[in-house]
């Protein structure tokens, strides 16, 4: 069974400061989703990243994936209060089409 | 923007009934899923749907589940004797390759 930890569980900032969440496992995945989910929402796909040092920018998000496909993470600069919100990191390990598997999340909370 | 859309958006079932929840998922999509997320936990994987057949399910997805395309536009999650453990959202999902388009979900209460 392949399990993906996320960390921190919670982070609470200030409007423009920067941060950092974590998404971490035992096994090796074919690719690293992250999503951000609101309230009563289905999740909301980030980025897409297949390829071990991989790094993909979104705007004031940065993604990058390990270099053996076992973790990634997602780094924001200047958060603002729009950022709030669960973001969840989800990994397959086989070709397009098969299971994701989803980690619980980093609740993040930007104060103005 | 394509989207994937789930009916009903909430549904309320007594238990030892069956329900069925309807999708219909992005028209040029291949693969469609169903997950569902209980409250307070981690979104599971139940069930990957691919040239009009099963092609993954996990152990959640017992005999009580069953999938469903009928008409080539929906994508149907039926559920033939709730269980209130079976109280969760449920989430629609279709894609082309890696990453996925979910839809708003159904949040099933059993009572």
């Amino acid at each position: 069974t392949q399990l993906l930890e996320q960390s921190p569980q919670f982070l609470s900032i200030q409007e423009g400061e920067n941060l950092t969440v974590y998404c971490n496992s035992s096994s090796v995945f074919s690719s690293l989703q992250w999503y951000r989910q609101e309230p009563g929402e289905g999740p909301v796909l980030l980025v897409t990243v297949v390829t071990g040092g991989e790094v993909k920018k979104l705007k004031r998000l940065t993604f990058q994936f390990g270099d053996a496909r076992k973790d990634s993470s997602l780094h924001i600069t200047a958060a603002q209060p729009g950022d709030t919100g669960l973001y969840l990191c989800a990994g397959d390990i086989g070709t397009s089409g098969s299971r994701l598997t989803f980690g619980e999340g980093t609740q993040l909370t930007v104060n103005p | 923007e394509p989207e994937v859309t789930q009916t009903p958006s909430h549904q309320v079932t007594q238990m030892g009934q069956e329900v069925i929840l309807r999708c219909v998922p992005i028209s040029n999509h291949l693969y469609f899923y169903w997950y569902r997320q209980i409250l307070g936990q981690k979104v599971e994987f139940l069930v990957s749907f691919y040239n009009n057949e099963i092609s993954e399910k996990s152990e959640i997805f017992d005999d009580q589940f069953s999938v469903e395309r009928p008409d080539g536009s929906n994508f149907t999650l039926k559920i033939r004797s709730t269980k209130l453990e079976d109280s969760a959202m449920y989430f629609c999902a279709s894609s082309v390759g890696y990453g996925y388009t979910f839809g708003s979900g159904t949040r099933l209460t059993v009572v």
